[in-house]
């Protein structure tokens, strides 16, 4: 099982600022990465596949990089609807996610 | 516009079962790969099983293997969850979610409102 590890485990920023968000592969994934929004009650959002493409209607704010093991979530100018939970997923076999980022407002 | 609607789930006692069901909507269904997804209550996400679009092809968390059993029929547009011998540990939110890749696994593009499944004596 790969396991993913994501970090910081809660980030404070403040509105208009950027984010940074990091996640870690235990071995090679290759590009097999994407990023999830989660608000409370509700269901997952696909943000970004491929580490770094972004899915369908989702703001140009929202940036991924990374390959191999080392990825990155970064938003930029923060908007008050950023404010949630970040999860990491690998899908280079079966899926495994990161435990998840809480972004918090400063 | 996709749907994923799940049902099934209730509180059932320590060594009980459950079928969860997912009914698709809104695009063709054998065209693609489905998985179960739990989220415990105040925790993160967790990937359960996983099956593809002919149901040849299944995989599951090692912490359910041997108790869960996915499968699909086309035909119905339907995702099923067999679950036994249920613990504690498997009380949960469990979301279907629609499988999106051209390789054996994938990422999941849309997600179900989930169906909640407690396990308590």
């Amino acid at each position: 099982e790969i396991v993913m590890t994501q970090s910081p485990a809660t980030l404070s920023v403040s509105p208009g600022e950027r984010a940074t968000l990091s996640c870690r592969a235990s071995q090679n994934v290759g590009s097999n990465l994407a990023w999830y929004q989660q608000k409370p009650g509700q269901a997952p959002r696909l943000l970004i596949y491929g580490a770094s493409i972004r899915a369908t209607a989702i703001p140009g704010r929202f940036s991924g990089s990374g390959s191999g093991t080392e990825f990155t979530l970064t938003i930029n100018i923060l908007q008050s609807e950023d404010f949630a939970v970040y999860y990491c997923q690998q899908y280079n076999s079966w899926p495994t996610f990161g435990q998840g980022t809480r972004l918090e407002i400063k | 516009e996709v749907q994923l609607v799940e049902s099934g789930g209730s509180a059932v006692r320590p060594g009980g079962s459950l079928r969860l069901s997912c009914a698709a909507s809104g695009f063709m269904f054998d065209d693609y790969g489905m998985s179960w997804v739990r989220q415990a209550p105040g925790k993160g996400l967790e990937w359960v099983s996983g099956i593809n679009w002919n149901g040849g092809s299944t995989g599951y968390a090692d912490s359910v293997k041997g108790r869960f059993t996915i499968s699909r029929d086309n035909a119905k547009n339907s995702l099923y969850l067999q679950m036994n011998s249920l613990r504690a540990e498997d009380t949960a939110l469990y979301y279907c979610a629609r499988g999106y890749g051209s390789g054996s696994f994938y990422h999941f593009d849309y997600w179900g409102q989930g169906s909640l499944v407690t396990v308590s004596s």
